[in-house]
């Protein structure tokens, strides 16, 4: 498999420009998650979708963040407009939360390799 | 809701000395457990788990980690530091139900020639 897969790798953008991440979750996972990390922070759960639903976004920052899921090998999440303060690394990561050794409840959290965003 | 405390946020080590990363949890309910590792520039891998039995569990690249319910731990081990062990390395517990996992604030390891 060739595991969650992220793009743009690196991203640098102005002030006030939208930004789009993409992600495709691994090939089978029903469930898929967004985190955002910083020094400050850590890493943050952003939203996590199941079955391409949204089921809990309590962690996004505020209205400028939004995501999708529109099929379950594709996800975005959008930043418009874009601030400095949004400047981080965003990971993407799925789990299958069906079958595996989480005793019936899932597997563990699969990480992609991040993109990191630059908001000048 | 659950969280997880990592005290040490920096930790040096030689190469081939002992490694012990600590882990605290709170939660109400058993606790599911984890370590990943993150490279510089990499996304998070996972080293080991836990969910039941053996309280004892062995995970990749040769680290251990052993769950202390008594004391809400879940320590991380390795008993010789490779320099290629040289990363941030993470806790993290998951809920019984749903699926908020919490990670710890991470501990960054750096490991002398």
């Amino acid at each position: 498999d060739a595991g969650v897969i992220q793009s743009p790798r690196h991203e640098v953008t102005e002030m006030g420009q939208e930004v789009t991440l993409r992600c495709k979750p691994i090939s089978g996972h029903d469930y898929l998650f967004w985190y955002r990390q910083t020094m400050m922070r850590g890493l943050e759960l952003l939203i996590y979708f199941n079955n391409n639903v949204p089921i809990d976004d309590s962690g996004m920052p505020e209205d400028r963040f939004s995501a999708k899921m529109p099929n379950a090998s594709f996800s975005t999440l959008k930043i418009q407009p874009s601030e400095p303060r949004d400047s981080a690394v965003y990971f993407c990561a799925s789990r299958d939360g069906t079958s595996g050794s989480f005793v019936g409840r899932g597997g563990e959290l699969f990480f992609g390799e991040g993109s990191r965003l630059t908001v000048l | 809701a659950q969280s997880v405390t990592q005290p040490d946020i920096h930790i040096t080590v030689s190469e081939g000395a002992s490694l012990e990363l600590r882990c605290n949890y709170s939660y109400g309910a058993t606790p599911y457990l984890f370590w990943y590792v993150q490279s510089p520039g990499q996304g998070l891998q996972l080293l080991l788990k836990y969910f039941s039995g053996d309280t004892l569990v062995q995970g990749i690249k040769g680290f251990e980690a052993e769950f202390k319910r008594s004391q809400s731990s879940f320590n991380l081990r390795k008993p010789s530091v490779h320099w290629s062990d040289a990363a941030e390395y993470f806790c993290a517990v998951g809920a019984s139900y749903g699926q908020n996992f919490v990670f710890g604030p991470g501990t960054r390891l750096s490991v002398l020639p």
